[in-house]
């Protein structure tokens, strides 16, 4: 099965700075990778989803980007602010597999005001 | 639209016995599926369901088990309950296309003593 490996567990930044999440899947066939967020007590929230048909999304200040021959996909925060203070999860899954998503174990990013 | 609903938020149950956590998906979407989190485990794929029929099934135990009803809501129950089994549960539900966004539940804390 698919399986999904994220980097670093743990991530520190100065508020402006900005934040590198990575994560690489084993499963080729994998075609959809999103990327939530998740503040303290609260739910996972979808921030930013890539297609495998798209090597980079930007929407304000994340981007993702995607590498499907190195099997690996990224998420970038710039100009980091308190509030993006929270653990990010990125996942992958494919079509075929309808919703079999598999999820990395989770980033959490601290903002330093 | 309303958004997925979970009940009950909390439960307290000791080792042995068995528990039903339910699930309401957003009015029209018709795939749900379920998550167990854990801290540094992330979040792992139970089961997933759609049109009353289980099409996607994680690493779990037959203990795990699910359902859906016509209305699209779904049922997880797990039995013969264990410490481990103590977690955030989650489900999440989509609309049936493809792939696409998951929209999450506020999750059941499920306390196993």
């Amino acid at each position: 099965g698919e399986n999904v490996e994220q980097h670093p567990s743990t991530l520190s930044v100065q508020e402006g700075d900005s934040a590198v999440i990575k994560c690489t899947y084993s499963d080729s066939a994998s075609n959809y990778f999103p990327w939530y967020k998740q503040e303290l007590g609260k739910r996972p929230q979808l921030i930013i989803d890539i297609r495998s048909n798209v090597g980079e999304k930007k929407d304000q200040r994340i981007a993702v980007t995607l590498n499907k021959t190195a099997k690996h996909f990224s998420l970038h925060i710039t100009e980091t602010q308190p509030e993006d203070s929270a653990v990010y999860f990125c996942a992958a899954s494919n079509s075929g597999g309808y919703q079999k998503v598999t999820f990395g174990t989770g980033t959490k990013l601290q903002v330093i005001p | 639209k309303a958004g997925v609903t979970q009940t009950p938020r909390y439960l307290i149950k000791t080792r042995g016995q068995q528990v039903t956590l339910s699930c309401s998906p957003i009015s029209g979407h018709r795939s749900v599926s379920w998550y167990q989190q854990t801290p540094g485990q992330g979040l792992q794929f139970l089961f997933e369901y759609f049109s009353e029929t289980q099409r996607n099934k994680g690493n779990f135990p037959g203990r795990f088990s699910g359902r859906q009803f016509s209305n699209s809501r779904s049922e997880m129950n797990v039995s013969t309950l264990e410490l481990g089994d103590s977690a955030l549960y989650l489900c999440a539900s989509s609309l049936d296309r493809g792939v696409n966004e998951q929209f999450f539940g506020p999750g059941t804390r499920l306390t196993v003593l």
